[in-house]
């Protein structure tokens, strides 16, 4: 079985400032691991996508996430927030167990103030 | 490139009516996916579709109904519409299981 848990239903930051959205993951085999975002009344895209190349993923628009096994996490990150980075991240899982289907965590909104 | 194309976008329906939800994708994705999205729960997989004439149940597929249709189409049917499928519904479809998602722009769907 998989499952993933975003921690954190909201994060709050100021512009300019460091972004950090936290998944934690389990699978008893490798995972495949995903990061999308939706904006308003938009679908979901992938910003980024781990399997089992480089730990270290760097995505869209400045995203970056590192796979760390022994934490079982795939934490997103940004150096700096923009304003125009508000919007829900959603993190996902998929592994041959779950005949490659991913499960979706429960999203984390993003706010950014200025 | 349109990618995923779901129509309609917003529709309102009335308990035990009875509804199709289109989807069409012109990258000739293999795999196609219907999914619900209700706040605080993520996306949920209704059902799916890994290739041309096999569908399969997902986490709550429960009155719903498939059909893919072609390559290209995979629609999703509600045939005695309830409260509780009020939900932005949204398909998907991707190359192969190690690739991400496409979405739609999904749709909203009320139920009175």
């Amino acid at each position: 079985a998989q499952s993933v848990t975003q921690l954190g239903s909201h994060v709050s930051v100021s512009e300019g400032a460091l972004v950090l959205l936290r998944c934690n993951y389990s699978s008893s085999v490798p995972p495949y691991l995903f990061w999308y975002v939706q904006y308003p009344n938009q679908g979901l895209q992938l910003l980024l996508k781990y399997t089992s190349a480089a730990t270290l993923v760097k995505g869209i628009n400045g995203f970056e996430a590192e796979f760390k096994k022994s934490e079982t996490s795939f934490h997103l990150t940004k150096p700096s927030a923009h304003m125009s980075d508000a919007a829900e991240y959603f993190c996902a899982v998929s592994a041959q167990g779950g005949s490659y289907i991913p499960t979706f965590g429960r999203g984390t909104s993003l706010i950014v103030h200025p | 490139n349109a990618g995923v194309t779901q129509t309609p976008k917003f529709q309102v329906l009335k308990t035990g009516q009875s509804m199709t939800l289109q989807c069409a994708q012109d990258m000739n994705h293999n795999s196609m996916y219907w999914y619900r999205q209700d706040p605080g729960m993520g996306l949920r997989l209704i059902y799916y579709s890994a290739s041309e004439g096999t569908t399969d149940k997902g986490e709550v597929p429960n009155g719903y109904n498939v059909s893919r249709l072609n390559k290209r189409e995979f629609s999703l049917r509600l045939e005695s519409a309830a409260p509780s499928q009020t939900s932005v519904y949204f398909c998907a479809s991707r190359e192969g299981q190690f690739y991400g998602y496409t979405f739609g722009s999904g749709t909203r769907l009320t139920v009175v």
